[in-house]
């Protein structure tokens, strides 16, 4: 079925570089969600994106969803040690259109 | 407000017993999903209801596994009988919306060792 591929699938940053972790889809997604895990927690619900080429900002992080809404960028400025975890994201697929999570992308931040 | 609920929080048992995990959705959420987790496959989508009806059961790993919801308030997955294989964190998680492509908010899981 349908994949969501996410890269890197680990980033090792110090405090204060930026990060960015990328979510591509070979077909047309109708949202795309990010969701963060800390280490030993479960995942929580950051942002869904819906329209082509969208943009959104919560604090530092900034997310981005592509013109064909076949990918999607998570950005970062600044990092702090809070940061840490595993950053998902989820969009439609698999042989049922449900949603799919990529497999990760695990932050270290160096102090 | 009291978030997704899980119980128990660990659950460590031998093979061939039977395990049943708890999850208490957000009250007034409409969609409840089970979630496996694992280093090597990732958070995969078990199964799902919407209002308490099971929609889409196809990646429930076997006939071993089986899902519930009662009421709007409860659910339960079993594994029966379990196998050291079915060692992973499961999540449940549910959304205000109905359907599997909305807003998820999860549980705190529940870690199950099977030896």
């Amino acid at each position: 079925g349908q994949q969501v591929m996410q890269i890197p699938q680990y980033q090792h940053v110090q405090e204060g570089e930026d990060f960015t972790t990328y979510c591509n889809s070979s077909t047309t997604l109708s949202n795309i969600q990010w969701y963060k895990q800390r280490p030993g927690g479960h995942p929580v619900f950051l942002i869904q994106l819906v329209k082509s080429g969208e943009v959104k900002k919560q604090k530092r992080l900034t997310f981005q969803f592509g013109e064909a809404k076949k990918n999607s960028s998570l950005h970062i400025t600044a990092t702090q040690t809070t940061d840490v975890g595993t950053y998902f994201c989820a969009g439609e697929g698999g042989s049922q259109g449900n949603l799919i999570f990529g497999k990760g992308t695990k932050l270290s931040v160096k102090p | 407000d009291a978030g997704v609920i899980q119980s128990p929080r660990h659950e460590v048992t031998e093979m061939g017993q039977e395990v049943t995990l708890r999850c208490k959705p957000i009250s007034g959420h409409n969609s409840l999903f089970w979630y496996r987790q694992t280093m090597m496959r990732g958070l995969e989508l078990l199964i799902y209801f919407n209002n308490n009806v099971p929609i889409d059961d196809s990646g429930m790993p076997e006939d071993r596994f089986s899902a519930k919801m009662p009421n709007a308030s409860f659910s339960t997955l079993k594994i029966q009988p379990s196998e050291p294989r079915d060692s992973a964190v499961y999540f449940c998680a549910s959304s205000p919306f109905v359907g599997p492509l909305n807003e998820q908010y999860f549980g705190p899981g529940t870690r199950l060792t099977v030896t």
